[in-house]
This record gives C-alpha cells, structure tokens and sequence, in this order.
C-alpha cells in the first residue's frame, strides 16, 4: 500500500490560515470518510485533531477543520498560532482493511 | 482517562525478534467499540501502520510486514503485544501503540524507541 501523498512543509504567519492536502485514492481516501489529521510536537506522541474527516474530538480547538473531495481531503487550520508548528498525518482505512498514513507535513509558523 | 504505555528492548540484534507489549490502563481492552494497534516510526520519518488486533484475536496487518508479525492480546492482564521476527537495521524506529475507535486512532501511547544493532 502507498502512503497517502502531502505536501513537505506548508507555512503561514500568525493569525493567518493555511491548508494542507492529503491525496489519495478511491481504495482509501476517496472511499471512506475515515480521514483523520494527527498532530506532531518534536519527540511527542501524534495527537488525534480530526477524525471521520471533518470531526473534531473534545478539547481541540476550532480553529482546526477537516474536508473531503473525491480522493484528496484537506486540513485547515485558521488563525495560526506559535504552538501549530508540528509535523501533520493524515490517515485512511483502505479497502485492503488496512489503514496508511500521510507523508507528513510540516508546519512553520513565519 | 485511558492510557497506553509501550514496553520494550530499546536495543536488539539484527536477525533476531523483536517483542513490545502495550499496557492499557484507564479502560478495558475488552471493549467491543475498539481494536488496538501499532504503528512505527524510523528516525526523522513518517508514520506506518503495523497491524491492529480485537480483544477476540482477529488480527489485521500490514502487508509489507505480514510474513515476520504476530500481533498478540492477553485481556487478562490488559495488554496487546507485537512480535517482529528477523529484524533488521530498517526495523529501528519509535514504536507506538495506539487505540482505534472507527478507522482511524484516537489515543496514542507515548512510544518506544527501539534500534537495531550489532
């Protein structure tokens, strides 16, 4: 299985919003709304920020939104803060019943 | 609330088998609502996804590691275990378990680094 396709690195200034893509296929991606964005500090564990594409779980800002078209979904986060600066995942349960992960993305906050 | 916690070698020789076990605490791994699972990490890369196990036993791996992995459950004492047989110098990576709702994971352990060396 291929991993899921983002870009390396997205930045913004603060306060500004910025997106990033995560691209895959109808085996995973474009066929089920399992998309889920992780979060990664530097020597941290990934922190679950959206899930089902377009959830978030309790404690995650707002400021964090999840979409989907056909096989590519997207992360925004507006409002951008120092403490975004992290790597992101996205990740897909595939046909295969397997799940993939995203290439990684990171994050720099001007 | 539920945490995970990874155990294991931290180093281990190249051809021999590697076993982690994660604790979960603050929950049963016997919920019906969850599978467990393990994903990797190698140095300054992305992550992959190992396998997944129910509290039943049915096992989902990955199919590049499939022919060397045994993922394993024990609900008796609340923990799912890996075992990775001939490793090699690939196999060194941060190791993390993790729990999954619905497709995808929702609450992760705080990893384990293990290296593959002589």
């Amino acid at each position: 299985q291929s991993a899921l396709t983002q870009p390396a690195s997205v930045s913004g200034s603060p306060g500004q919003s910025i997106t990033i893509s995560c691209t895959g296929t109808s085996s995973d991606v474009g066929g089920y709304n399992t998309v889920a964005w992780h979060q990664q500090h530097p020597g941290k564990a990934p922190k679950l920020m959206i899930y089902d594409v377009n959830q978030r779980p309790s404690g995650v800002s707002n400021r964090f939104s999840g979409s989907k078209s056909a096989n590519t979904a997207s992360l925004t986060i507006s409002g951008l803060l120092a403490d975004d600066e992290a790597d992101y995942f996205c990740s897909s349960f595939t046909s295969s019943i397997t799940y993939v992960f995203g290439t990684g993305t990171k994050v720099t906050v001007l | 609330q539920l945490q995970l916690l990874e155990a294991g070698p931290g180093l281990i020789k190249p051809s021999e088998t590697l076993s982690l076990t994660c604790s979960v605490s603050g929950g049963s791994i016997r919920d019906g609502n969850y599978v467990w699972g393990w994903i990797r990490q190698p140095p300054g890369k992305g992550l992959e996804w190992i396998g997944t196990i129910h509290y039943s036993g049915n096992t989902y791996y990955n199919p590049s590691l499939k022919s060397r992995l045994t993922i394993s459950v024990d609900t008796s004492k609340n923990q799912f275990s890996l075992q990775l047989s001939s490793v090699t110098a690939a196999d060194t990576a941060v190791y993390f378990c993790a729990r999954h709702p619905n497709g995808h994971m929702d609450v992760w352990g705080q990893g384990t680094m293990v290296t593959v060396s002589s």
